[in-house]
């Protein structure tokens, strides 16, 4: 079946604008996780959605950062005041359960560009 | 928090094989996954351990010390497409289920 789908592929604003990174995870998994990565590291942790709710949101860095599942399937990560430093590529990832061997299954992920 | 590290970049000739290791410092461990990306792309998941020992997959092994906080990945009959970086990503007793903390990254270049 289809993976985990991320749009869009590229995304490049202005400083101060406010962007919207859409995520369809695989069918049926009920987990969904957000990451970002910087080039030459490795994903770093924002979110993670179990069902509707958020249940662990400690990796988002400040309150410009914001994330929505509102029917436990596509994800919807916000970024309001957007700043160079949020340049990255953010990925999405999803799961059929939660802990223990359970895979994340990453999408391609959306390059995001802040000029 | 975690500490995770890997060596940046590691060369090695086709066929033969490489040894990649992830050492880590973590506040009760939960979990240690491999995880291939190639340059680019989305990683994929290559291997689990939670116990000591080796886990074997195909040309590819992993294995763990939990009192040694310390992982390997093994590579067998290096392939060129096995040219890509490859993470080691820990969970941790005091995080949720889903955070999983991402060392950087070993840059695997293999060569003819």
């Amino acid at each position: 079946g289809a993976g985990v789908s991320q749009t869009p592929s590229n995304k490049v604003t202005e400083k101060g604008k406010y962007v919207e990174l859409r995520c369809d995870p695989i069918s049926g998994h009920t987990a969904l996780y957000w990451y970002r990565q910087s080039l030459g590291q490795g994903p770093e942790f924002l979110i993670y959605f179990q069902g509707t709710g958020a249940a662990d949101d400690s990796g988002l860095p400040n309150d410009r950062f914001f994330a929505v599942r509102p029917e436990g399937s596509v994800s919807t990560l916000k970024i309001q005041r957007t700043e160079r430093g949020d340049s990255a590529v953010y990925l999405c990832a999803s799961s059929s359960g939660q802990g223990g061997a359970y895979e994340q299954y990453f999408g391609p992920g959306t390059r995001l560009t802040v000029t | 928090g975690q500490n995770i590290d890997q060596p940046t970049e590691m060369t090695a000739t086709e066929g033969a094989i490489v040894q990649i290791n992830c050492t880590y410092q973590t506040s009760g461990f939960n979990g240690l996954f491999w995880y291939q990306q190639h340059a680019g792309e989305a990683p994929t998941f290559l291997s689990y351990n939670v116990l000591d020992g080796l886990e074997e997959k195909g040309r590819f092994s992993s294995f763990l010390s939990r009192s040694k906080g310390y992982s390997y990945l093994l590579l067998k009959e290096l392939q060129m497409k096995d040219s890509a970086s490859y993470l080691c990503a820990v969970r941790s007793l005091t995080d949720s289920w889903g955070k999983l903390q991402f060392g950087a990254g070993t840059q695997v270049v293999v060569t003819p």
